[in-house]
């Protein structure tokens, strides 16, 4: 069974700080998007990740697929207030499986 | 260009009836998927559908649930006498025919509250 194991699972920090939330599997998956979903609303598609070692940047979001391709990482610079919200990590083939989750707030 | 439609937004249904959502995919996008959330938990896929078939259903409820793509209009979902368990929110997702398995793009949600 594949699992997407996030952290960490809570995250609190401050304007302006940086953060790095981590997703770990013990599977090799061919690919990994990340989202982001805010409550009430459906996940937004923030990135997809193919290529072992790959990095893409999405303005102050940094992601970051394992050469292994078993996991993955999203780095965020100068963290906003409008940052804030459940960020989810996925992967699958067909079917995507989810991990935990880690749910960030920044305070202004 | 519009995203994911789901409908109704929110639902409410008595246990015993019926609740049916409704999902349009994005333009172009004639793969669906279902997923849905139950409170305080995360994401668990459901059934995966193309056009007029059903391609995975290992994550549908053996009993009451079932789910179509018609070759016109949206894709349905079923919940037949339902129960307070059911109660979460239920997202479709779609994806375009040159890559079925990733980059899959999520509608807003349907709330399903069972009384």
């Amino acid at each position: 069974t594949q699992l997407l194991e996030q952290s960490p699972q809570f995250l609190s920090i401050q304007e302006g700080e940086n953060l790095t939330v981590y997703c770990n599997s013990s599977s090799v998956f061919s690919s990994l998007q990340w989202y982001r979903q805010e409550p009430g609303e459906g996940p937004v598609l923030l990135v997809t990740v193919v290529t072992g070692g790959e990095v893409k940047k999405l303005k102050r979001l940094t992601f970051q697929f394992g050469d292994a391709r078993k996991d993955s990482s999203l780095h965020i610079t100068a963290a906003q207030p409008g940052d804030t919200g459940l960020y989810l990590c996925a992967g699958g083939h067909n079917k995507l499986i989810f991990g935990t989750g880690t749910r960030l707030q920044v305070f202004p | 260009n519009a995203g994911v439609m789901q409908n109704p937004r929110h639902l409410v249904r008595r246990r015993g009836q019926e609740a049916r959502l409704r999902c349009s995919p994005m333009k172009g996008h004639s793969h669906v998927y279902w997923y849905r959330q139950l409170p305080e938990e995360g994401l668990k896929f459901m059934v995966y559908l193309q056009k007029e078939n059903i391609i995975d259903e290992s994550g549908m409820p053996k009993e009451r649930f079932s789910a179509e793509f018609p070759k016109e209009g949206p894709s349905i979902l079923r919940i037949q006498q339902v129960v307070r368990g059911d109660s979460a929110a239920y997202f479709c997702a779609s994806s375009p025919p040159s890559r079925p398995t990733d980059t899959q793009y999520f509608g807003p949600g349907t709330r399903l509250t069972v009384l």
